[in-house]
C-alpha cells in the first residue's frame, strides 16, 4: 500500500514569494492533517480535514496561509507571501477516523 | 501550543542498554498516547501506543509505562541498538487533536 505522498520534497524561495505544497493521502483515509515542524521541535497542527471540510484550522495563520482539499482526497497548502519565519518542514498526515496518523516525508521549506 | 512536556532533549546510550524517555501532560481529556520515531529526512512513524485504561504495553523491545494519576508516561527501549538512533516524539490525543512533545534525540553507541 502506498504511503502518504508529498511534493516537492525541498523548496527554496525568497521572502515575499508564494509557495505551495501538495499532499496525496493514503487511499481511503478521510482525515487529512497539515503540520509544521520547526527544527528541533515536534509537529504542530496547522489544519485538519474530515473529507473536504476543514474541521480545525484554529492554528492556521490565515493572513498568509490557505489550504484546500477539493473532492476530499488530495490537498494543497499555500503560503503567500512567505516570510523568513516560515522556514520549516511541512508534514502531511492521514488517518481513518480516530485511528493512527500516517505521515508523509514532508516538504522542507527554506525562505531566504 | 505544546501541551506535552518531553524529556530529556537528547540521550546517549551504549548498545545493549536501556533508553528511557519521559513525557508529562496536563489535559485529562487526552485518551490516546502514541510514540513516534523519526529518522532524518523522514516523517514520524508510529512506534507504539497506549490508552489510559492500561498501565503498560509491550511490543518487542519497546514498552510504554503509563501513570494516569501522575499524568506521566514513558518509553523504554530495551537492548538498545545503533539502528534505534533517531528522534522520538511522545504525543497525546484529545478528540482527534494530536499534541506532540518536543522530541528526544537518541544516539545508541556501538
Amino acid at each position: 500500500e502506498a504511503g502518504v505522498v508529498q511534493s516537492p520534497r525541498y523548496k527554496i524561495i525568497e521572502k515575499k514569494q508564494p509557495v505551495a505544497f501538495w499532499c496525496n493521502p493514503i487511499s481511503g483515509h478521510n482525515t487529512l492533517y497539515w503540520y509544521r515542524q520547526n527544527l528541533g521541535q515536534g509537529p504542530e497542527l496547522l489544519i485538519r480535514y474530515e473529507n473536504e471540510e476543514a474541521v480545525d484550522d484554529s492554528q492556521l495563520p490565515k493572513d498568509r496561509f490557505s489550504a484546500e482539499r477539493l473532492k476530499g482526497v488530495d490537498s494543497t497548502l499555500k503560503i503567500q507571501p512567505a516570510e523568513l519565519g516560515d522556514s520549516a518542514v511541512y508534514l502531511c498526515a492521514s488517518s481513518l477516523v480516530e485511528d493512527t496518523q500516517y505521515f508523509g516525508p514532508g516538504t522542507r521549506l527554506t525562505v531566504l | 501550543q505544546q501541551q506535552v512536556k518531553q524529556s530529556p532533549q537528547s540521550l546517549i546510550v551504549q548498545k545493549g542498554g536501556i533508553s528511557i524517555i519521559n513525557c508529562a501532560y496536563e489535559n485529562t481529556a487526552f485518551d490516546y498516547f502514541p510514540w513516534y520515531q523519526q529518522f532524518p529526512g523522514k516523517g514520524p512513524a508510529l512506534l507504539i501506543a497506549i490508552r489510559p485504561d492500561v498501565s503498560e504495553k509491550k511490543e518487542g523491545r519497546f514498552t510504554i509505562s503509563f501513570n494516569k494519576s501522575a499524568k506521566q508516561f514513558s518509553l523504554h527501549i530495551m537492548d538498545s541498538q545503533p539502528g534505534d538512533s533517531a528522534t522520538y516524539f511522545c504525543a497525546a490525543r484529545d478528540n482527534n487533536d494530536m499534541r506532540f512533545g518536543a522530541g528526544t534525540r537518541l544516539t545508541v553507541k556501538p
